[in-house]
């Protein structure tokens, strides 16, 4: 069955530094998302993607934060100077566009990527 | 905004009991509720949904049932078993009254089940 993967599984960073996020959604899937979840709090939305442009975006995806897909597999977030208040698991769903229009499927999740920043 | 509300937990059972995790949400409109499962070293997988009011959604033993009148979305199970030990998620995603769905989800809080033997 086809999955969402991420990269890596672990991150450990210093303050200030910058940091990539990498994920390969379902291959035939359009909409990319990115979630966090901070330790012990809710999972949060942060930005969807579709067709190579931001959909929607939640406050927490400030000036910091961005994402590309840089070629036809991968979809990355980046954070340009991380902050300790960034330490969290980062998960990666993609979903597959219907004919009518509108993310309405299923969100595919990947396993997500723990990021540490000291 | 839209928000979603889970009992607290962690919850433990013994297995084959009965389980119910309560979720409430609060949107406007007619959101699509979901109930998505983490289990350890895994990825958020979805366990079952349901788009309209009075739907039940089931998968695996598990249902929940969309009840707008009370705004909630209760998980149940009539037997538990020590694999469904996991992190359950209760989710929403909102709807306005044209039928367009909002693709982001808004989640609770997360419940820890641990069924021992």
């Amino acid at each position: 069955e086809p999955e969402v993967t991420q990269t890596p599984s672990h991150q450990v960073t210093q303050m200030g530094q910058e940091v990539i996020l990498r994920c390969v959604p379902i291959s035939n899937h359009l909409y990319f998302y990115w979630y966090r979840q901070i330790l012990g709090q809710k999972v949060e939305f942060l930005v969807s993607f579709y067709n190579n442009e931001i959909s929607e975006k939640s406050e927490i995806f400030d000036d910091q934060f961005s994402v590309e897909r840089p070629d036809g597999s991968n979809f990355t977030l980046k954070i340009r100077s991380t902050k300790l208040e960034d330490s969290a698991m980062y998960f990666c769903a993609s979903s597959q566009l219907r004919l009518a229009g509108g993310p309405r499927n299923t969100q595919y999740f990947g396993p997500g990527t723990r990021l540490t920043v000291l | 905004g839209n928000s979603v509300t889970q009992m607290e937990g962690p919850v433990t059972l013994s297995e084959e009991a009965f389980l119910t995790i309560n979720c409430t949400y609060t949107a406007t409109g007619y959101p699509s509720l979901f109930w998505y499962v983490q289990y350890p070293g895994e990825g958020l997988q979805l366990l079952l949904k349901a788009t309209k009011a009075d739907d039940k959604g089931s998968n695996k033993g598990f249902e929940a049932t969309y009840r707008k009148e009370t705004t909630s979305f209760h998980l149940e199970k009539g037997s538990v078993q020590v694999s469904d030990s996991a992190v359950y998620f209760c989710a929403l995603r909102g709807r306005n009254a044209g039928g367009t769905s909002y693709g982001k989800l808004t989640f609770g809080q997360g419940t820890i089940l641990t069924v021992h033997p």
